[in-house]
């Protein structure tokens, strides 16, 4: 497959839990990656691994796979938390990489 | 703690060459078992990854960007870089070299370069 597919908007009410969802056929034989990009700013990691945080990134960030879709949960959304959010992995080939179209957080 | 910096003109004009570098320390790109990712990000819209290479030999590109990119990696000055030729208005975008990490997760970024295709 060569197809990562995310929500465009998701909202949030500050202190709730949100999950933002990556769905692909090479979710099946790959682990996600997730990156916290805000305005004028590089994407950052924040999960690898499927479940794993680089360090200096909170604990309310997890994530988790079920079948060919990838998840990212905030526990507790904070206000900083608001930016766009990309998954990617490799394709089910395995030689290209893939990027979701990514997500627009907002916490209200 | 792998550093990672982009240079190169911020003006190219349509139907020349778009040239950049990824200068990188804290690793040695040429030993380093890693892949070196060129990624870009037009304005206001999401990422699309442009191709990466692999201790300076082996290389992948975007099957959508092939024609027209080259990766290449100076081992003596531990950086890589990226041409794209007969850019249009559709090239322009910000440009970020990444590091494909150990956890099949582009680990570390650089801070990006807007690079701009006008006459």
């Amino acid at each position: 497959s060569s197809e990562l597919t995310q929500d465009p908007d998701v909202s949030v009410a500050l202190g709730q839990t949100v999950r933002i969802t990556c769905q692909g056929d090479s979710l099946r034989s790959y682990y996600a990656g997730w990156y916290q990009q805000k305005p004028g700013q590089a994407p950052i990691l924040v999960i690898f691994n499927k479940d794993m945080r680089p360090s200096g990134i909170p604990d309310r960030f997890s994530g988790s796979t079920s079948g060919n879709t990838a998840s990212l949960t905030i526990t507790g959304a904070q206000a900083e938390d608001e930016a766009d959010y990309y998954c990617n992995s490799r394709d089910s080939s395995g030689k290209y990489l893939l990027f979701g179209g990514g997500t627009k957080l907002t916490v209200l | 703690q792998v550093q990672m910096q982009e240079s190169g003109p911020g003006l190219v004009k349509p139907s020349g060459t778009l040239s950049l570098t990824c200068t990188v320390s804290g690793v040695s790109i040429s030993s380093s078992s890693n892949w070196w990712t060129w990624v870009r990000q037009p304005p206001g819209k999401g990422l699309e990854w442009i191709g990466e290479i692999y201790q300076g030999t082996d290389t992948t590109y975007s099957p959508s960007l092939q024609s027209r990119v080259i990766i290449s990696m100076d081992k003596s000055k531990n950086h890589f870089s990226l041409r794209l030729t007969s850019v249009t208005a559709a090239d322009t975008a910000v440009y970020y070299c990444a590091r494909w990490g150990d956890y099949e997760t582009l680990d570390s970024w650089g801070q990006g370069t807007l690079v701009t295709v006008s006459s």
